[in-house]
């Protein structure tokens, strides 16, 4: 069984450039929620993904956007970065039915914004 | 809106010492549970949960108990080792309108364990 998979672990990015964040979801999996992690917080939710369609989103404004694909692997994109975007960009995977199912986390993309 | 509350860190602790991490919920309905750690470096690893009322989630040697009449979920463990130094989240569960669930969580409490 493999695990959640991000990548890159690791990016820098200017203010006012585009990223485009990358998660392999667990085997058996088809659901994906995205989380922000600011330094000394805890994780925000973004929004999730079940059957290629965003089934929920968090407090964040558009320019926050993401797909899942056949797989239901997913992507997360954020244009016009800014600063205030730098965080750890964690994924998690489950699977969407009856009652609750465990979220599975990758080990995060560290973004930073300069 | 759903929210979760816990005690502000860090912690520190002597190696075998008792411990104890406060979390308070507020939510509709009744939510499932968790407390999750974080390793330096790393994501998000589930340590325990709990699913309903009076449920008692445990491993390795952590336990926290649902109580749902002081809307809390309190970390404990008896005997704390250096290899449990981490940031501890609490979080609920929270239904989303498509069908799935979202984690609504804490702030995080740093623990430090000293030999």
């Amino acid at each position: 069984e493999t695990g959640v998979t991000q990548s890159p672990t690791h990016l820098i990015k200017t203010r006012g450039q585009q990223v485009t964040l990358r998660c392999s979801s667990q085997s058996g999996h088809n659901t994906v929620s995205w989380y922000q992690q600011a330094l000394g917080q805890g994780p925000q939710f973004i929004f999730q993904y079940y059957r290629e369609e965003e089934n929920g989103r968090g407090n964040f404004p558009p320019r926050f956007s993401g797909l899942q694909f056949p797989n239901y692997s997913s992507e997360l994109n954020v244009n016009a970065l800014e600063l205030d975007d730098s965080a750890l960009y964690l994924c998690a995977s489950s699977t969407t039915g009856q009652g609750y199912t465990e979220a599975f986390f990758g080990q995060g993309t560290r973004l930073t914004v300069v | 809106g759903n929210s979760v509350t816990q005690m502000e860190g860090p912690v520190t602790l002597s190696e075998e010492a008792f411990l104890t991490i406060n979390c308070t919920y507020t939510a509709t309905g009744y939510p499932s549970l968790f407390w999750y750690v974080q390793y330096p470096g790393e994501g998000l690893q589930l340590l325990l949960k709990a699913t309903k009322a009076d449920d008692k989630g445990s491993n390795k040697g952590f336990e926290a108990t649902y109580r749902k009449e002081t809307t809390s979920f309190h970390l404990e463990k008896g005997s704390v080792q250096v290899s449990d130094s981490a940031v501890y989240f609490c979080a609920l569960s929270g239904r989303l309108t498509g069908g799935g669930n979202k984690l609504t969580f804490g702030t995080g409490t740093q623990l430090k364990v000293e030999l």
